[in-house]
């Protein structure tokens, strides 16, 4: 799975956007790019996942560049309960052997939204 | 809520001590993951079974294992507990065997003294 890079941290107020970026810039072409998020403590939540379209959910929108090699979740209006970690994730959706459904979770980007 | 649910909520155990943490998946789902998540290691994929069997393996120690039963639910069992194993434990669920979408419980938080 190719590996990803995101902020560690960002803030936002309440009512703006929140775009949070993701690089990872050593994507191949069959690889899907998944957000989650995990609100303190509590499991983590699927938001979204694309491959090369921008895709929109009622949750969030990715933006997905042109070459693949970075992406964007956008929270367009975003409001203080949307504060959490938000992991960027990229795999193959069929990958079989050792690691069928395997999400590898980094660091992610702490978002705080503020009042 | 996601659907998926997990008991106990809250383990406080001994270290060298055997505890079973049990997970539930939405209706319809075959597939059953767990991660753990800890302080230091972040969210660590542990293992996933799906309709019964086991499907991949993560850096599972030896002294956990787990298992998927007819009904589909599932159970972790993790056994000579260290103080290192304090942690919160996900169990996930999905329809297919792949990873589009996981639904996670609420977790069981574990204490190890």
């Amino acid at each position: 799975d190719a590996k990803t890079t995101q902020p560690p941290s960002m803030d936002c107020a309440e009512g703006r956007a929140a775009n949070l970026p993701c690089n990872h810039s050593t994507i191949s072409g069959n690889e899907y790019v998944y957000w989650y998020r995990q609100i303190h403590s509590q499991g983590p939540q699927y938001i979204i996942h694309g491959l090369k379209n921008n895709e929109t959910n009622e949750m969030a929108s990715l933006i997905i560049t042109e070459d693949r090699k970075s992406s964007t979740l956008i929270l367009p209006h975003a409001t203080l309960r949307d504060t959490a970690v938000y992991y960027c994730i990229v795999r193959v959706p069929h990958a079989g052997g050792t690691s069928y459904g395997k999400l590898t979770f980094g660091q992610g980007t702490i978002l705080t939204v503020h009042p | 809520d996601s659907g998926v649910t997990q008991t106990p909520k809250h383990l406080i155990t001994a270290t060298g001590q055997r505890v079973t943490l049990r997970c539930s998946p939405r209706s319809g789902d075959l597939s059953v993951y767990w991660y753990q998540q800890s302080l230091d290691q972040g969210l660590q994929f542990l293992i996933q079974y799906y309709n019964g069997e086991e499907r991949a393996k993560g850096n599972i120690l030896e002294r956990f294992s787990a298992q998927q039963f007819p009904d589909l639910h599932s159970e972790l069992n993790l056994s000579s507990l260290e103080l290192g194993d304090s942690a919160l434990y996900f169990c996930a669920s999905s329809v297919a065997l792949t990873a589009y979408e996981q639904y996670f419980g609420p977790g069981t938080r574990l204490t190890v003294t």
